[in-house]
Order: structure tokens, then sequence, then C-alpha cells
């Protein structure tokens, strides 16, 4: 089965600082892997994914993101945070089945 | 080319009431999944469909609950005899088929049962 641990449930940074979110999956097969950003009160946005071709990953608005097989993590990041990139941030695993398995999230907080 | 669409956003019902939440996916799409959040929780799965068939609906909670896909129409999650612990926010999505591995999400429906 597959499942999603996103470590810090809140992050803050300073405006300019880096942005890392953690995000560590379990998966019985080779995963697809998902960033979704949510600002208030809204959808889901597609940040970037992973399809099994290059490990670096990236994304809109600066954002990228790693495939670790061997630490099972794919987390994200950007070198300097802006004040719009506060929200909240899903990482999801899919195993194909069209079924999408999320993190509890990440609240990023950015500190002016 | 218009996004996924759902209706109503909010939504309040009395506990035992009916709720039906309308989801119309992205033009050329023909699946769709639902997602419940609950407060403070990620999204969890609850039914993928195809149209007029339900083809995964192993989130979807046993009694009150159900979904369809009709040839015509949107998508419609319908929950009978509401109770607290359904007040959440209801995501659907939507993807062109099968092997596409990007679902695109609509804003959502807050139901609040009182």
């Amino acid at each position: 089965a597959q499942s999603v641990t996103q470590l810090g449930s809140h992050v803050s940074v300073s405006e300019g600082a880096l942005v890392l979110l953690r995000c560590n999956y379990s998966s019985s097969v080779p995963p697809y892997l998902f960033w979704y950003v949510q600002y208030p009160n809204q959808g889901l946005q597609l940040l970037l994914k992973y399809t099994s071709a290059a490990t670096l990953v990236k994304g809109i608005n600066g954002f990228e993101a790693e495939f670790k097989k061997s630490e099972t993590s794919f987390h994200l990041t950007k070198p300097s945070a802006h004040m719009s990139d506060a929200a909240e941030y899903f990482c999801a695993v899919s195993e194909g089945n069209e079924k999408l398995t999320f993190g509890t999230g990440t609240r990023l907080t950015i500190i002016p | 080319n218009a996004g996924v669409m759902q209706n109503p956003r909010h939504l309040v019902r009395r506990r035992g009431q009916e709720a039906r939440l309308r989801c119309s996916p992205m033009k050329g799409h023909s699946h769709v999944y639902w997602y419940r959040q609950l407060p403070e929780e990620g999204l969890k799965f609850m039914v993928y469909l195809q149209k007029e068939n339900i083809i995964d609906e192993s989130g979807m909670p046993k009694e009150r609950f159900s979904a369809e896909f009709p040839k015509e129409g949107p998508s419609i999650l319908r929950i009978q005899q509401v109770v607290r612990g359904d007040s959440a926010a209801y995501f659907c999505a939507s993807s062109p088929g099968t092997g596409a591995l990007e679902q695109y999400f609509g804003p959502g429906t807050r139901l609040t049962v009182t």
C-alpha cells in the first residue's frame, strides 16, 4: 500500500531564505510523486511531478524536488522564499492506479 | 479552457438532510475523482469514476454516500442523512484518461452540517 509522510506540519522561513519541505513515501512499486499547493479556500494546484524520468524535477514558481530512491524521499525546495509562497503544500504518491494518496500537508509561513 | 467546476462552493445542511455536490470535469476529461478533506488533514481518496462506471470506490463510506458520473451531465456526490462528521471540504479532480498521471482539481465544496 502507498503512503506519504510529511515531516513538519508548520514551517516558517524568512523572505529570501531557502524553503525546504520534507516528504517521504512508501510504495510497493516504483512510484509517481507529486507536490500540490493549496491557497486558502481554493483547490489544489500541481507544482511538479516525478514520473520516473529525471530525478530532479523542476516545477512552477521556482520550486523543484529531487527523487531519492535510497531515502524514499521527495523533498520540495525553493532557493529564495517569496511572500506569495505562503500556502499549504501537499505531497502525494500514486502507484499508477489513478488513486492519489496525500500527506497531511505542511503550512508554509513566510516571515517578512 | 475552463477548469474543473464544482458547485455549490458552500453548502449548509441540517442533520438528516441530503447533500448533493456537483462536479463538471475539464473539457475532454473522462475520469473523475472525489476526495474529502477534513479540517487540519490531507485529502483522502473517496471514489474514481469514468462515464457511467464506478472504477474504484474503496474510499467511500459504506453507508449514506454514493457517486455517479452519467453519460450526460456532471458527476454527483450524494450524501444522505448527513451528520456533523460529514462537515468537510469535498474536492473533485479530473484527468483525460488512463495513463494520464496528473489530476486537475476543482475549487471544492465546503459542506457544513448544523
